[in-house]
């Protein structure tokens, strides 16, 4: 069954980039799309983009165009997202999602 | 882009009620819709695909149906373990907005 496993939580100082890693097991990691949401403390899903692992083609809400990167290393079928230029507005739970399964989820806090 | 409404944003009913939630695109999306279950603290799970097409494990007192621009999801009796949050979502191109989402609770 698929499987995404996750990095552990960050905190981080505004400005700075975070890059969240996800583990995919399970399934042929090059045969299906992988999306990033995230959800801010008791609010709504916000998806964040999209990734084919195969072609490594990415598309990203416009939201977070210039500041959102997301790749891969099929070698080890994982994917990552990175996120430039941290601010208040970006602590949320980021999650990594295939075909309806979720990863676990990991908080990043950005403080001063 | 294409945006997503749900109705209402929450309600609350007493165990065994029916209960429907509505979510409409702001545009035409065929059946591409999906809907998710988030209870407090929880991972979101995936409902129904295809608009009305069962996730594998999900118990048959939940249904899907509309497609278009119109959509719902029943809950034919409401069970304590159904209080959550649910969220539809689209996917017939990116980008694959959610709705706000509808909390569901026990009256």
């Amino acid at each position: 069954q698929v499987q995404l496993v996750q990095s552990g939580a960050e905190v981080k100082r505004p400005g700075a980039s975070v890059k969240v890693s996800c583990k995919a097991s399970g399934y042929t990691f090059t045969s299906y799309d992988l999306n990033w949401v995230r959800q801010a403390t008791g609010q709504g899903l916000e998806w964040m983009g999209w990734m084919n692992p195969n072609s490594g083609n990415t598309g990203y809400a416009q939201k977070f165009q210039g500041r959102v990167t997301m790749t891969r290393d099929t070698s080890i079928s994982t994917a990552y997202m990175e996120l430039t230029s941290l601010r208040s507005e970006d602590t949320a739970v980021y999650y990594c999602e295939v075909r309806g399964t979720w990863g676990q989820g990991t908080l990043i806090s950005v403080s001063s | 882009d294409i945006q997503m409404t749900q109705s209402p944003s929450s309600l609350s009913a007493s165990v065994g009620d029916r209960v429907t939630i509505t979510c409409r695109a702001s545009q035409d999306i065929s059946n591409h819709l999906a809907w998710y279950q988030q209870k407090p603290g929880k991972v979101p799970e995936l409902l129904i695909h295809a608009a009305s097409t069962l996730h594998s494990g999900v118990p048959s007192r939940f249904s899907g149906s509309g497609s278009g621009t119109d959509f719902s999801l029943s809950i034919s009796s409401l069970q304590p373990e159904d209080v959550a949050t649910y969220y539809c979502q689209k996917y017939n191109g990116a980008p694959f907005t959610f709705g706000p989402g509808t909390k569901v609770d026990i009256k």
